[in-house]
C-alpha cells in the first residue's frame, strides 16, 4: 500500500495540553497535506506543506516535514475541546493527481 | 457557495441492486473524486476525474464506474452492489494549477448493502 501511517492510533489529552501526531510515509512526495475530520463528518484541510519546506505555522498548529526520514509531524498547541476529531496526513506523490491518506490518528481533548 | 454536496446521504441496499451516488461542487473545479472509507484504513481512492469528461482508476476501482458528463457533477455507480461495499463515501474536489493542491471534501454517504 502506498498509504501513509499516523501515529498514534489514538490520543487522549487534558484541554490545554499539546496534541503531537506523527505520519510516516513510503515515496518521494510533492507536499504533505493534514486533514481534520469530525465524527461523521467530511475532510478539513488544515495545513500543507510542500517537499522543500521543514516547517510551517498555522494558527496553534505546527508542522515539521522530514523527507530524508519521510515522516511528518502535526503539532496542536493549547487544545481545546473543539480540537476533538480525527487527524490524517495525506501525500501527494511527485507527477500524480491524487492524494494517499494515512489511516488517522483520533485525538480526544477532555475539557 | 454550497461547495462540495452529496446525494443521498445515507442508503440500503440489498445484494445486487444498483444505484448511483451524485456528487456536485460549485467552485469550478477542474479534479474530483470518489473515495471510500472504512474503519482503521483511511480513506481510498476509488476513481477520480482531471475534467469534464475524463476518469481515471485509483486504487479499489474494481466494482464501481464513474461519469463525469459536466464539469460539476461527478458519478459514482455500483451496478450490482456486494456487502463488501457498505461503507462511507466521501466526494471531494480540487482546483488545477500548482497552488491548487486542497481537496474540498463533501458530508460523505453511509451506504449499507445487505
Amino acid at each position: 500500500s502506498q498509504q501513509g501511517e499516523e501515529d498514534p492510533q489514538a490520543l487522549s489529552i487534558q484541554e490545554g495540553e499539546n496534541a503531537t501526531m506523527n505520519c510516516s510515509y513510503k515515496t518521494s512526495i510533492n507536499n504533505l497535506q493534514w486533514y481534520r475530520q469530525n465524527s461523521g463528518r467530511g475532510l478539513v484541510h488544515l495545513i500543507l506543506i510542500r517537499s522543500n519546506e521543514r516547517e510551517k505555522h498555522s494558527g496553534r498548529l505546527r508542522v515539521t516535514l522530514d523527507t530524508s526520514k519521510k515522516s511528518s509531524s502535526l503539532l496542536i498547541t493549547a487544545s481545546r475541546a473543539a480540537d476533538t476529531a480525527s487527524y490524517f496526513c495525506a501525500t501527494r506523490q511527485t507527477g500524480a493527481n491524487n492524494l494517499f491518506f494515512g489511516t488517522g490518528t483520533r485525538l480526544t481533548v477532555i475539557p | 457557495n454550497a461547495g462540495v454536496t452529496q446525494t443521498p446521504k445515507f442508503r440500503v441496499l440489498k445484494t445486487g441492486q444498483s444505484m448511483t451516488l451524485l456528487c456536485a461542487q460549485d467552485m469550478n473545479h477542474e479534479y474530483m473524486y470518489w473515495y471510500r472509507q472504512d474503519p482503521g484504513m483511511g480513506l481510498r481512492l476509488i476513481h477520480y476525474s482531471v475534467g469534464e469528461g475524463t476518469t481515471a482508476k485509483g486504487e479499489v476501482p474494481d466494482g464501481y464506474n464513474v461519469s463525469r458528463l459536466k464539469k460539476q457533477n461527478f458519478l459514482l455507480g455500483l451496478e450490482s452492489a456486494a456487502p463488501s461495499q457498505t461503507s462511507v463515501y466521501f466526494c471531494a474536489s480540487k482546483s488545477s494549477g500548482g497552488l491548487g493542491d486542497t481537496q474540498y471534501f463533501g458530508p460523505g454517504t453511509r451506504l449499507t448493502v445487505l
